[in-house]
């Protein structure tokens, strides 16, 4: 069992769909982070969650929409996306002051 | 001015070379600093931290933090075709982790 897990890995959506990505971590981390990285371009920090609160809200649109139900799981509820949402999505959690663990990803494209 | 700042790159360095890979922050307050590695198309992994001044070494990685220059630096010796990644660094303070835009690193035959 890996120490931070999302899903899907890959999903393919139409601009008028509503889905969800989904990230769990084992690692008993207190802290969740969603980033998304575009292609060739630098990681983009959109929301941080410390002990389930937000607490970092990185002007994302409201399209995007995250859910932190407890420490271990995180989800980005997606709706009405635009094809430049296409990215790749990624989680991570960290404890503390220490770095953060990263998981494998979702790749997103919006049709 | 960026709050992670690192040269874009590429770096270039023969096999066998020391890559010299830097990085500065604008937050005095911040405590701990990391070294991520990224592979095209892979999420970072975590290869280096360093909480105090001084150089840490592991294995061929060394990592060195000063903290009055607000400068965070990551060597690698003896670098191999397969160091070929984007490294990332990372600043945690305030709550939150931020990377910088990472410096693409080719070790070339």
């Amino acid at each position: 069992e890996t120490g931070v897990t999302q899903t899907p890995r890959h999903l393919v959506m139409g601009m008028t769909n509503k889905k969800s990505l989904k990230c769990e971590q084992h690692l008993g981390h207190n802290a969740m982070y969603w980033y998304k990285q575009s292609a060739k371009k630098p990681l983009e920090l959109m929301f941080v969650y410390n002990f389930k609160e937000q607490t970092e809200n990185n002007s994302v649109p409201s399209r995007f929409s995250p859910e932190c139900p407890n420490s271990s799981h995180l989800f980005l509820h997606l709706h009405t996306l635009q094809p430049e949402d296409s990215a790749l999505y990624l989680c991570a959690s960290s404890q503390g002051g220490g770095g953060a663990f990263f998981g494998q990803g979702t790749r997103l494209t919006v049709v | 001015q960026k709050e992670v700042e690192q040269n874009s790159g590429p770096l270039s360095v023969p096999e066998g070379a020391i890559a010299s890979l830097n990085c500065t922050y604008s937050d005095r307050g911040s405590q701990s600093f990391f070294w991520y590695r990224q592979y095209s198309g892979k999420s970072p992994e975590l290869i280096m931290f360093i909480y105090s001044n001084g150089d840490k070494e592991d294995g061929r990685f060394t990592a060195q933090l000063n903290k009055a220059s607000q400068y965070v630096s990551l060597l690698i010796r003896d670098s191999q075709p397969s160091d070929s990644a984007t490294y990332l660094c990372a600043v945690h303070g305030g709550n939150k982790l931020t990377f910088g835009t990472g410096t693409q690193l080719k070790v070339e035959l």
